[in-house]
Order: structure tokens, then sequence, then C-alpha cells
């Protein structure tokens, strides 16, 4: 199982950009990288996901280098209401039987 | 489409009893997986099945029991609760066909073990 390890914590202000970087360092060949955020009292909802390089969506990017060792999550102009707990995940997307596990995550507070 | 859902929300139980925690899912996933969250930390998975008919340990299978009833179903059950089970219980379901697959979480079931 790759393993992950992310900073456990992170503070920012409103309107920064926010860079959570997540190392992982037996990814592979298969494995996708997945982040997921979670609110208190909710469970974890699905952010982006890559495998190499850099992928965008509306929410976030996700850039991945060469050797996917490790990935940074990218949160540009932090609001308030970004303030959760951010999960980093690797796996094979295809192999259902694999198991997802979770790390103790970053847990992110932005202030106004 | 409901997503995933689970019964109960909340729970509380006497150290000893017995209970099952419902999960369904309407969006023809192949996986399903169970997980618990202790106050300030993160995910624990409990115990998973690939597909109907298979289950697996997770990180934390001691004191639970799973079925994976059909497709659609996947409960846990605890057989003689502890003060140790008292946290928030998560399902989760995964599609795994190759598309960029997440997983899609219920709401949770806050249980309680006195």
């Amino acid at each position: 199982l790759a393993k992950t390890t992310q900073p456990i914590s992170m503070d920012s202000y409103e309107g920064q950009e926010v860079n959570i970087t997540c190392s992982h360092n037996n990814i592979a060949t298969n494995d996708y990288i997945t982040w997921y955020q979670q609110f208190p009292s909710q469970g974890p909802r699905f952010i982006i996901q890559g495998y190499k390089t850099k992928v965008t969506n509306e929410v976030a990017s996700l850039f991945i280098p060469a050797d996917r060792k490790s990935s940074t999550l990218s949160l540009p102009r932090v609001s308030l209401s970004d303030t959760a707990v951010y999960y980093c995940l690797v796996g094979d997307r295809m192999d259902s039987s694999y198991k997802l596990i979770f790390g103790s995550g970053t847990r992110l507070l932005v202030r106004p | 489409n409901a997503g995933v859902t689970q019964t109960p929300k909340f729970q509380v139980l006497k150290t000893g009893q017995s209970m099952t925690l419902q999960c369904a899912q309407d969006m023809n996933h192949n996986s399903m997986y169970w997980y618990r969250q202790d106050p300030g930390m993160g995910l624990r998975l409990i115990y998973y099945s690939a597909s109907e008919g298979t289950t697996d340990k997770g990180e934390v299978p001691n004191g639970y029991n799973v079925s994976r009833l059909n497709k659609r179903e996947f409960s846990l059950r605890l057989e003689s609760a502890a003060p140790s089970q008292t946290s928030v219980y998560f399902c989760a379901s995964r599609l795994t066909d190759g598309r960029p697959d997440t997983q899609y979480f219920g709401p949770g079931t806050r249980l309680t073990v006195l």
C-alpha cells in the first residue's frame, strides 16, 4: 500500500493561495492521486484526481512531478469556507480490491 | 439519486449491546467501505467489499462484522459494543471501471457507547 504523508495543519488568510503537499514515495505505476475535503460532521468529498503533470478543475489544481513521489494541491484565493481537513490518497482506480487508506489529513484554517 | 444513505444517523448503546449499521447506494458502484472517525482524527478503514459477495478486513476490523447483502447494501455489525467503539461511522461506495473514480460518502452515523 502506498503510504502518504502530509503536514498536520496549515494556516492561511482569505484571498491567499494555499499549497498542500503530499508525499507518496512508494506510489505504484497504476496508482492515481486523489484529494478529498472534509468539513466537520460530514463525510469527505472529492476535490481532484490526477496521474501526472497538472490537473485543474473549477475548485483546485493538482501538480504532480515526473517522479510522482509527491503531489501538491493548490487552492487559489481561499475563503473562510475552505477551512476543512484535506486528505491525499493514492490507489489503483481499476482495482476494486484496493484498500483506500486515509491518513491523518491536513487541517487547513483560513483566517479573515 | 440519493447517493449513499446510512441509518441510523445517531445511536446510543450500552456496553455489551449489539446493533447493525445500514448502508445503501443507488449508483451501481462495485466497491463499498466502512470507516470510523474518532474526534480530531482521520478516517480508519474497518472493512471493505470489492464486489458483491466479497468482504475484506481494513485497518481496524476487530469487534466488527460486515455483510454485503447485495450490490446496493453493505451493513456493519457490532456484536458486543464497547466504549472504545464510540465514533462516527462513514460508509462509502466507489465505481472501478477505469474512469476517474472517486469514493462517495454517506452522511455518517454518530455512535455513542456508554
